[in-house]
């Protein structure tokens, strides 16, 4: 089956450094990338979709220019969380999909803890 | 921001008991419900895609539903295992590119 993976698993930074979270379709072309994070006990909330080679769209609420989105080809996307702060420590997961047909599945990658101190 | 609901939360069962959980979605502007398994430190995985009013999909134990009129989908799994132990999550596509995720629910198969 398809497989998506995610570096790192987990990131420990202090207030104001940034981080960058990679996601790679390993054994397909992805259309599209999504970007999601997911706070305790809460929905995994879409954050931004990215197709390769144009800029991402991002969902109402996230500020483009704290989470900066790369799609720099068919297979790697990049999410660099910018000068973070405590209030970003979530939980960041990434999916992808080869086509856009309802019926093409999301793959998704194991996800990133990311904890701001 | 569309919601989907996912119910119960969560649900304890006994091995070999079946269980069923619900997702509800708008009825209008349905484009795709996708239903994925999630266990802990793994990766979420497909399980089913539904596109069309009154489809049925099945794999092994595990089947569902879906009714896009009234916006709701099942989840059934019949004689429950300890290795079903995991959160079931639907997503709702609302045009081509663009899921709205349930909370999930949480199932636990007690051996």
């Amino acid at each position: 089956g398809a497989v998506v993976s995610q570096h790192p698993s987990w990131v420990i930074c202090k207030s104001g450094t940034s981080v960058k979270i990679e996601c790679r379709s390993l054994d397909f072309q992805a259309t599209t990338m999504f970007w999601y994070r997911q706070f305790p006990k809460q929905s995994l909330m879409l954050m931004a979709t990215s197709n390769e080679g144009s800029k991402a769209t991002y969902e109402q609420g996230v500020e483009k220019d704290k989470f900066l989105i790369n799609h720099a080809s068919l297979t790697l996307s990049t999410l660099t969380v910018t000068s973070a702060h405590p209030e970003d420590s979530s939980f960041y997961i990434c999916s992808a999909r080869e086509g856009l047909a309802g019926d093409d599945t999301q793959y998704f990658g194991p996800g990133t803890r990311l904890t701001v101190l | 921001i569309l919601n989907v609901e996912q119910s119960p939360q969560s649900l304890h069962v006994q091995e070999g008991d079946s269980t069923n959980f619900t997702c509800s979605f708008p009825s209008s502007n349905f484009y795709a419900l996708h239903w994925y398994r999630w266990e802990t430190a793994k990766s979420p995985e497909a399980l089913f895609v539904m596109t069309l009013n009154g489809d049925e999909k099945k794999k092994g134990r595990i089947s569902a539903t879906l009714n896009t009129k009234e916006g709701y989908s099942y989840l059934y799994i019949k004689g429950s295992q300890p290795e079903d132990s995991a959160t079931y999550l639907c997503a709702f596509l609302y045009n081509f590119n663009k899921f709205y995720f349930g909370s999930g629910t949480k199932l636990n198969v007690k051996p």
